[in-house]
C-alpha cells in the first residue's frame, strides 16, 4: 500500500538547520510530486513547497523562499526537506505528502516535530 | 499568492445534525477545490477534490460543492469521529494555499 514515513523528531538550535526525510513506497516514486507542509502549534496548515519527483524541479513559497530546499533520492524513494536559519517561529509538525493530477495531496506522512529552542 | 478564507472559524453541534462550511478564494479557482480533515496528532486526510469529487473510502456524508471562488462543504448527520479540523486547499496555482481551517466539535 502507499506509504510515507518520516524521519524522527529534532531539536535544534535557533540559527542551525534541519533536514527531514521521507520514504515513499507502494508506488512509482518518479511518477509523482511531494509537497511538504507544516502546522506550528495552535496554526494551521501552510504548505512550503513541492518537487517533481521525475525531474526534480520545485517550486517553493514565497514565505521560505531562500530558506528551504527540497531534493529527493530517485534511488531511495525518499524526499528531503532542508529548512535553514532556524528560529522559534519554526517549531511545528512538518509533513510531506503525495500530489496526484498536480492537485490534491492524496497520502501523508506521519509528520516530524521540529522543535527550535536555546 | 491565492489567498483561501473559511467560515466559520469554528462551530459546535450535535451527533446527527448537517454542518456546511463556507471557503472563498480571492481569484477564480475553477474547480480545483480540496478539502481535508485533520485530528490532533495524526496526518491530514484528503475528503474531496476537484470541488465535488469523494475521495476513495470517505462516506458519503461528507459532500462538496462550488466553482469559481465560493465552495461549500457539508457534512450531512455528523457522526463521532467527525470532530476534527477541516481545511479547504487550491490547487489551481502550483503555489497551492490552504484555508485557515474550521473547527468543528461537539454541543
Amino acid at each position: 500500500q502507499v506509504q510515507h514515513v518520516q524521519s524522527g523528531a529534532e531539536v535544534k538550535k535557533p540559527g542551525a538547520s534541519v533536514k527531514v526525510s521521507c520514504k515513499a513506497s507502494g508506488y512509482p516514486f518518479n511518477t509523482y510530486t511531494m509537497h511538504w507542509v507544516r502546522q506550528a502549534p495552535g496554526e494551521g496548515l501552510e504548505w512550503m513547497g513541492w518537487i517533481n519527483a521525475g525531474q526534480g524541479k520545485t517550486k517553493y513559497s514565497q514565505k521560505f523562499q531562500g530558506r528551504v530546499t527540497i531534493t529527493r533520492d530517485t534511488s531511495a524513494s525518499t524526499a528531503y526537506m532542508e529548512l535553514t536559519s532556524l528560529r522559534s517561529e519554526d517549531t511545528a509538525v512538518y509533513y510531506c505528502a503525495r500530489g496526484v493530477r498536480g492537485g490534491p495531496f492524496d497520502s501523508w506522512g506521519q509528520g516530524t516535530l521540529v522543535t527550535v529552542s536555546s | 499568492d491565492i489567498q483561501m478564507t473559511q467560515s466559520p472559524s469554528s462551530l459546535s453541534a450535535f451527533v446527527g445534525d448537517s454542518v456546511t462550511i463556507t471557503c472563498r478564494a480571492s481569484q477564480s479557482i475553477g474547480s480545483f477545490l480540496n478539502w481535508y480533515q485533520h485530528k490532533p496528532g495524526k496526518a491530514p486526510k484528503l475528503l474531496i477534490y476537484d470541488a465535488s469529487t469523494l475521495q476513495s473510502g470517505v462516506p458519503s456524508r461528507f459532500s462538496g460543492s462550488g466553482s469559481g471562488t465560493d465552495f461549500t462543504l457539508t457534512i450531512s448527520s455528523l457522526q463521532p469521529e467527525d470532530f476534527a479540523t477541516y481545511y479547504c486547499q487550491q490547487s489551481y496555482s502550483t503555489l497551492f494555499t490552504f484555508g485557515p481551517g474550521t473547527k468543528v466539535d461537539i454541543k
